[in-house]
C-alpha cells in the first residue's frame, strides 16, 4: 500500500534557526511531491513541486528551499528561520495516473 | 493559471439535514479534475470526492455528492444528512490534467459547524 511519512508533528523553533522537515513516500515509484503551507484559518499555498530526482520547481519566492536527493524523499530546508515562516506545512504526491492525491499529517512551526 | 473561489467563510447545519457548499473555479484548461478535501483541527487532509471535467455524471461518494455544472464553472459539495463528525474545514481545489506539474490549487475554503 502506498503511505506517506512526515515528520516532525509540530516544531518550535528560534528566529534566525535553521529548519529541514522530511517527507517519504513507500509503496509508489517517480511520484510528483508537493509542499504547501497553509497560514492559519488559510487555504493551502503550494512552495514546492518536484517531477523527479533533484528536480524542484519554486511557485513562490521565500526564505525556504526544496531538495530530493531521492525520488521518494522530499526535504523542505532553511538556513535562518523567519517569524513569517511559521505556519502548518504539507507534504502531498500523486503518482503516475491520476488517483488522487495523498497528503501528510504535516509540521506544525512556531518561529519564536 | 487557475482559480478556486469559496465564498462561504462558515456555515452552520442541523445535525440529519443536508448542506451545500459552494465552489466556483476558473481555467484555460481543457482537461481538469476538481477535488474536495476536508480538514478537521487535527490538520490532516481527507480526501473526499473528486470529479473530472470530462465526465458527464455527478460524483458521488457515500453521503458525499458532486454538484458539476461545467457551463458555470462551478462544482459545489453537498453533504447529506449531516453528522456532528462533518464538522471541519472543507476545501475545492483542482488541477490540470496535462501538464508534468499537476498541482493542486486551493480554495480558500468553508468552516462547517454541524449543530445537534
Amino acid at each position: 500500500s502506498q503511505t506517506i511519512h512526515q515528520w516532525p508533528a509540530t516544531l518550535v523553533q528560534p528566529v534566525g534557526s535553521p529548519l529541514s522537515l522530511e517527507c517519504t513516500v513507500e509503496g509508489t515509484s517517480n511520484p510528483n511531491l508537493y509542499w504547501y503551507r497553509q497560514a492559519a484559518g488559510r487555504g493551502l499555498q503550494l512552495l514546492f513541486y518536484s517531477v523527479g530526482i533533484g528536480q524542484i520547481s519554486s511557485e513562490v519566492p521565500q526564505n525556504l528551499s526544496a531538495s530530493r536527493p531521492q525520488d521518494r524523499q522530499f526535504i523542505l530546508s532553511s538556513k535562518k528561520l523567519l517569524l513569517s515562516d511559521s505556519g502548518f506545512y504539507l507534504c502531498a504526491w500523486i503518482g503516475t495516473g491520476f488517483d488522487g492525491y495523498t497528503f501528510g499529517s504535516g509540521t506544525r512551526l512556531t518561529v519564536v | 493559471a487557475q482559480k478556486i473561489t469559496q465564498t462561504q467563510p462558515g456555515m452552520f447545519v442541523q445535525e440529519k439535514e443536508a448542506v451545500t457548499l459552494d465552489c466556483t473555479y476558473d481555467t484555460s484548461d481543457q482537461s481538469y479534475g476538481l477535488f474536495w478535501y476536508k480538514q478537521p483541527s487535527s490538520g490532516e487532509m481527507i480526501f473526499l470526492i473528486y470529479q473530472g471535467s470530462y465526465d458527464e455524471q455527478n460524483a458521488t461518494e457515500g453521503r458525499y455528492s458532486l454538484n458539476f455544472q461545467k457551463a458555470r464553472k462551478s462544482a459545489n459539495l453537498v453533504i447529506s444528512a449531516s453528522q456532528l463528525g462533518d464538522s471541519a474545514m472543507y476545501f475545492c481545489a483542482m488541477s490540470p490534467f496535462n501538464t508534468g506539474r499537476r498541482a493542486l490549487t486551493f480554495g480558500s475554503g468553508t468552516r462547517l459547524q454541524v449543530q445537534p
